[in-house]
């Protein structure tokens, strides 16, 4: 079966951690795009990879970094640096502008 | 950012009504639209992807319009039942990403 998973389904974080949250696809999509989605707010672009090795920042990069080292992987770390990270993440991918194909999401509560 | 609008923000229907709420986009520089719908507990789920002006695309009871000159599109779901309950999201593609409002949530009343 093709399709995106994400993991940890929830995650609890200390302050001051750094934590990871896995996104993997076997869509063999190129693009992949991590959002976060607060309460009543829409989804907001964190980062974003064209292709392998490259990543660009999206709108609410700040406390946030990614890797692109396969295709099939996209993780997101959430970094001490990041103020109010409690949110649902969520991570998608796709072949250049057409449909996106979103992920499970994890809910990171910040203890 | 693209400035994507969403209104109205929430609304209920009575099962059996048709109902329909609006996305704004930016006109200039158009290049795609789309539509996902996002119910509770799962992932948010294409429904369509526009791109030309005067498109219409439909999926069952659920169609969508596209006016890319004045910069909006509509989503209509006709004859409304239970399952439809859920957050519609629309996003304007530019700059290699999405940018997304902050949906319409709709609640079929039985």
């Amino acid at each position: 079966d093709g399709g995106i998973t994400q993991s940890p389904k929830y995650l609890f974080r200390k302050e001051g951690q750094n934590v990871t949250l896995s996104c993997e696809q076997n869509l063999n999509h190129d693009a992949m795009y991590w959002y976060r989605q607060d309460p009543g707010q829409g989804l907001r672009l964190i980062y974003y990879s064209q292709i392998v090795n490259d990543f660009q920042k999206g709108d609410i990069a700040e406390g946030y970094s990614v890797s692109r080292e396969k295709k099939e992987s996209f993780p997101l770390t959430v970094t001490s640096a990041q103020k109010n990270p409690t949110a649902f993440y969520l991570c998608a991918s796709s072949i250049g502008s057409d449909t996106q194909y979103f992920g499970p999401g994890t809910r990171l509560t910040v203890l | 950012i693209l400035n994507v609008e969403q209104s109205p923000q929430s609304l209920h229907v009575q099962e059996g009504d048709s109902t329909n709420f609006t996305c704004s986009f930016p006109s200039s520089n158009f290049y795609a639209l789309h539509w996902y719908r996002w119910e509770t507990a799962k992932s948010p789920e294409a429904l369509f992807v526009m791109t030309l002006n005067g498109d219409e695309k439909k999926k069952g009871r659920i169609s969508a319009t596209l006016n890319t000159k004045e910069g909006y599109s509509y989503l209509y779901i006709k004859g409304s039942q239970p399952e439809d309950s859920a957050t519609y999201l629309c996003a304007a593609w530019g700059d290699y990403k999405l940018s997304f409002g902050a949906g319409t949530t709709v609640t079929v009343r039985a």
